[in-house]
């Protein structure tokens, strides 16, 4: 159990230009969550997969996000024509069906300039 | 809607000084209170998940007790490596829903 790693740790870009983000979880969770966290606040939840089903979706999730789970393993999060509100940490959590813990990664830390 | 509220925002203790942090919460039905603790730069790293009214979890330093509408992470004779963010969040029983509402946390602070 090497725990839910995430690449990369830090992206910088600019006004405009799409980025996507990777989450390797806890081999064996089956359950796999994306959030957003900003200076100061606490996490705030995008979005959920059972396996490869995409479940749940927040309001937050805009059309300009779109995220993936195609072998049920790992997933991608894909901001297009970033903005610089999108300048936050992203956070990817894995849990298994038998638990309600979320184990969370190291995060993404997003800067647009 | 679920909601968690922390307090205080900050908390500064000298190393040895116990206190408490508050995590009040409204949901429809509870499904689990977790805390984690999150330090700069960092994702949270679990601590605790409690289920029910009455429950307690400890872990070192750390004590996490429960009631109906708050839980309380009582931490007794700090040291300095105990200064961190500790987030509190809940998973209400609405069916379907999976995620985890955070309060804003409580960063503390241990003075040596």
């Amino acid at each position: 159990d090497t725990g839910v790693s995430q690449d990369p740790r830090h992206k910088i870009t600019k006004r405009g230009q799409n980025v996507t983000f990777r989450c390797d979880p806890i081999s064996e969770h089956n359950r796999l969550y994306w959030y957003r966290q900003t200076l100061g606040q606490g996490p705030e939840f995008l979005t959920y997969f059972q396996n490869e089903a995409q479940l749940e979706k927040s309001r937050l999730l805009s059309d300009r996000f779109s995220a993936e789970r195609p072998k049920g393993s790992f997933s991608t999060l894909e901001i297009q024509r970033t903005e610089q509100g999108d300048s936050a940490m992203y956070l990817c959590a894995s849990a298994s069906n038998s638990q309600e813990t979320q184990y969370f990664g190291p995060g993404t830390r997003l800067l647009v300039l | 809607e679920d909601q968690v509220t922390q307090s205080p925002e900050a908390l500064r203790l000298q190393e040895g000084e116990s206190s408490s942090l508050n995590c009040s919460y409204t949901v429809s039905g509870l499904r689990g209170l977790f805390w984690y603790r999150q330090d700069p730069g960092k994702g949270p790293e679990f601590l605790f998940t409690l289920y029910s009214a009455g429950e307690e979890k400890e872990k070192e330093r750390l004590k996490a007790t429960l009631t109906k509408k708050e839980s309380f992470l009582h931490i007794t004779a700090p040291k300095p490596e105990d200064s961190a963010t500790y987030l509190c969040a809940v998973r209400g029983l609405i069916q379907g829903a999976q995620k985890l509402v955070f309060g804003q946390g409580t960063r503390l602070t241990i003075n040596p």
